[in-house]
């Protein structure tokens, strides 16, 4: 049972334009969620959060979205970088447990010059 | 800056070998967790540990255990590989409490033949 839905296997954008990567979830009591961004061969990096108490947080060219009632965010970079080409993962806390994260199964984006 | 180590970065082992994969965090986090990750299947938890000597199976724990004598350590170990256990094998760990941000260690890309 997936708690946290990436539907989008990959993503293909042209440099300099936006790029939207969607996450839906399942569980309503979900209150954080976190995106990961991976490159090949290197471990996945924290890239941006966002809390169920805001519907909006941005960090440079990353903004997160989160619509509570449609239990879905998404993370927009503006613009797009050809080094932004990787695996975005996003991921929300299991309820009860220590720090444990449920994680997306990943959208590749490639970002082409 | 958190650094998390993972002992080897390539890894080819026979089917039947004992494998041990050496997870190191220098940020006196106490939890700690690996994940191995597959094509199209996402990061998927095997076993985390949240304190010294403590350990809690995740979402695919057959097959693996895991030690955490000390707490900057964790490893995993594959008591007789299979060639299904071929996958890249991320450390990562978090502070605890209400810090969920997790930090990736590069990953072991591990071959059983």
């Amino acid at each position: 049972d997936q708690q946290v839905k990436q539907n989008s296997p990959s993503l293909s954008v042209q440099e300099g334009r936006i790029s939207i990567l969607n996450c839906d979830y399942t569980n309503s009591m979900f209150d954080y969620f976190l995106w990961y961004k991976k490159y090949p061969a290197e471990g996945p990096t924290f890239l941006i959060s966002i809390s169920s108490i805001k519907d909006k947080n941005e960090d440079g060219r990353f903004t997160v979205f989160l619509n509570k009632s449609a239990k879905h965010l998404s993370l927009h970079i503006v613009p797009s970088q050809p080094g932004d080409s990787a695996v975005y993962f996003c991921a929300a806390p299991r309820g009860g447990s220590q720090g444990n994260l449920i994680f997306g199964k990943g959208t590749k984006l490639s970002v082409k010059p | 800056d958190v650094k998390v180590t993972q002992s080897s970065r390539y890894l080819v082992k026979r089917t039947g070998e004992k494998v041990f994969l050496e997870c190191v965090q220098d940020m006196d986090h106490e939890n700690m967790f690996w994940y191995r990750q597959d094509p199209g299947l996402g990061l998927r938890l095997i076993y985390f540990s949240y304190d010294v000597k403590m350990k809690e199976k995740g979402d695919i724990p057959e097959g693996y255990s895991v030690s955490r004598e000390k707490k900057e350590r964790f490893s995993l170990i594959l008591e007789s590989a299979s060639t299904n256990q071929t996958s890249m094998y991320l450390c990562a760990s978090s502070l605890g409490g209400w810090h969920l941000e997790q930090y990736f260690g590069p990953g072991t890309r591990l071959t059983v033949t």
